[in-house]
């Protein structure tokens, strides 16, 4: 079966630096997709990666390795704004999103 | 108004009760989705609409029934449902179907309280 991994929840610091790892088993691939959702509002889509290396987007950057099924969210300088779910999802070879169960994403003072 | 909004935010309803969810988007998008998010779980694909066609049914029970009038509008009807069905339903749309980049944009989602 298709498959998505990530932590369930994770706690920062403000002003430090996170990692959010994704591991992916899925039939064929066509990119993976990085959605942040605040609590009571609706994901949006924060980084799409299909080909393997870093993509940065200002404070956050996004890693792939298609070789090892593996993805992750880096997120620098944290703040408190950041405190959100993030959600991992594949596009596998039907064009299909496999979602993760999200990592929440706490953030202390 | 751009983006995707769903009404109504919040539905509470018993388990006989007829009820419907409504979403709209003003982004030109030609596809249209509805999720079922519960805690702790992956996002479940419920129905895709493409052009106001549904290309898209997974499994999911007759108790929930779309309805896709235009490419801006998107319905879901409920009637008769369990409390297991309790959850935030969230609708999305997208540029296109099939291709790699295709990013969702998401409504705030509704709600849904059966008792």
């Amino acid at each position: 079966g298709q498959n998505i991994d990530q932590p369930t929840e994770m706690t920062a610091t403000e002003g430090a630096i996170v990692q959010i790892n994704c591991t992916y088993q899925t039939s064929g691939f066509n990119g993976l997709f990085w959605y942040q959702q605040h609590a009571g509002e609706a994901p949006t889509f924060l980084s799409y990666n299909v080909l393997d290396g870093l993509e940065e987007k200002g404070r956050f950057s996004s890693f792939l390795s298609r070789s090892k099924g593996y993805s992750y969210l880096l997120l620098k300088e944290l703040q408190m704004k950041d405190s959100a779910s993030y959600l991992c999802a594949v596009m596998d070879s039907n064009y299909q999103l496999i979602w993760g169960a999200g990592t929440k994403l706490i953030i202390k003072p | 108004e751009t983006g995707v909004t769903q009404t109504p935010r919040h539905l509470v309803m018993g388990m006989t009760n007829k009820k419907s969810l409504k979403c709209e988007q003003h982004l030109g998008h030609n596809a249209m989705y509805w999720y079922k998010q519960s805690a702790k779980k992956p996002l479940e694909l419920m129905f895709v609409y493409n052009f106001k066609e549904q290309t898209e049914n997974n499994s999911v029970p007759s108790r929930f029934s779309p309805e896709c009038p235009n490419s801006s509008h998107l319905f879901l009807h409920l009637h008769t449902l369990q409390p297991e069905d309790s959850a935030l339903y969230l609708c999305a749309s997208s540029q296109d179907l099939g291709s790699g980049a295709n990013v969702l944009t998401f409504g705030a989602g509704s709600r849904l309280t059966v008792l």
